[in-house]
């Protein structure tokens, strides 16, 4: 699946740095997602962007902060993470035709280990 | 609120044998239901889908049918194959939420 593509795949940071997971997505979809998965733990939904507009968030630490440019881009910039934050952190989009069942399309995440 | 209830894994089986992965739901109204899988060390694909109320969702010999009486959701396949070894995700939308709420995935192993 190449419609959805998250850089880096993998990454390893100590808890003073600050970094940046980008997404973007070649489908011409309107909706942006974040989502973590941690083991053991069913998936979490973060936040969710609509034609650039936060429309959710799950009650996320403030240490974690979205940014939606524009429809095809989405970055979650980190900053003072703990090591409990290490996880997979999956992006994901959709068509959202105002039916809100439409189908979500992940990319292959990025593997993120906090230090 | 709504909630995704999958089997508890992990499911090891040999190949060509039969595969059901039970999932029950709860939500409001009439939820999209799908199933979704990821291999290891990447994302997770849709693998299929229904809709409505008798719908039966289809892909690479998988199936899995959209029951409102009994508000599940299994899958299944008839001969499974080393290479579905994987996390399988049972997962619903409902109401105008936009957020998946999904099942805590099933680990299948499939043994040559």
């Amino acid at each position: 699946e190449t419609g959805v593509t998250q850089t880096p795949r993998h990454l390893v940071m100590g808890m003073t740095n600050k970094k940046s997971l980008k997404c973007e997505q070649h489908l011409g979809h309107n909706a942006m997602y974040w989502y973590k998965q941690s083991a053991k733990k069913p998936l979490e939904l973060m936040f969710v962007y609509n034609f650039k507009e936060q429309t959710e968030n799950n009650s996320v630490p403030s240490r974690f902060s979205p940014e939606c440019p524009n429809s095809s881009h989405l970055f979650l910039h980190l900053h003072t993470l703990q090591p409990e934050d290490s996880a997979l952190y999956l992006c994901a989009s959709s068509q959202d035709d105002g039916r809100a069942k439409e189908t979500q399309y992940f990319g292959p995440g990025t593997r993120l280990l906090v230090l | 609120g709504d909630s995704v209830t999958q089997m508890e894994g992990p499911v090891t089986l040999s190949e060509e044998a039969f595969l059901t992965i039970n999932c029950t739901y709860t939500a409001t109204g009439y939820p999209s239901l799908f199933w979704y899988v990821q291999y290891p060390g990447e994302g997770l694909q849709l693998l299929l889908k229904a809709t409505k109320a008798d719908d039966k969702g289809s892909n690479k010999g998988f199936e899995a049918t959209y029951r409102k009486e009994t508000t599940s959701f299994h899958l299944e396949k008839g001969s499974v194959q080393v290479s579905d070894s994987a996390v399988y995700f049972c997962a619903l939308t409902s109401g105008s939420a936009r957020q998946l709420t999904f099942g805590s995935g099933t680990q299948l192993t499939v043994l040559p």
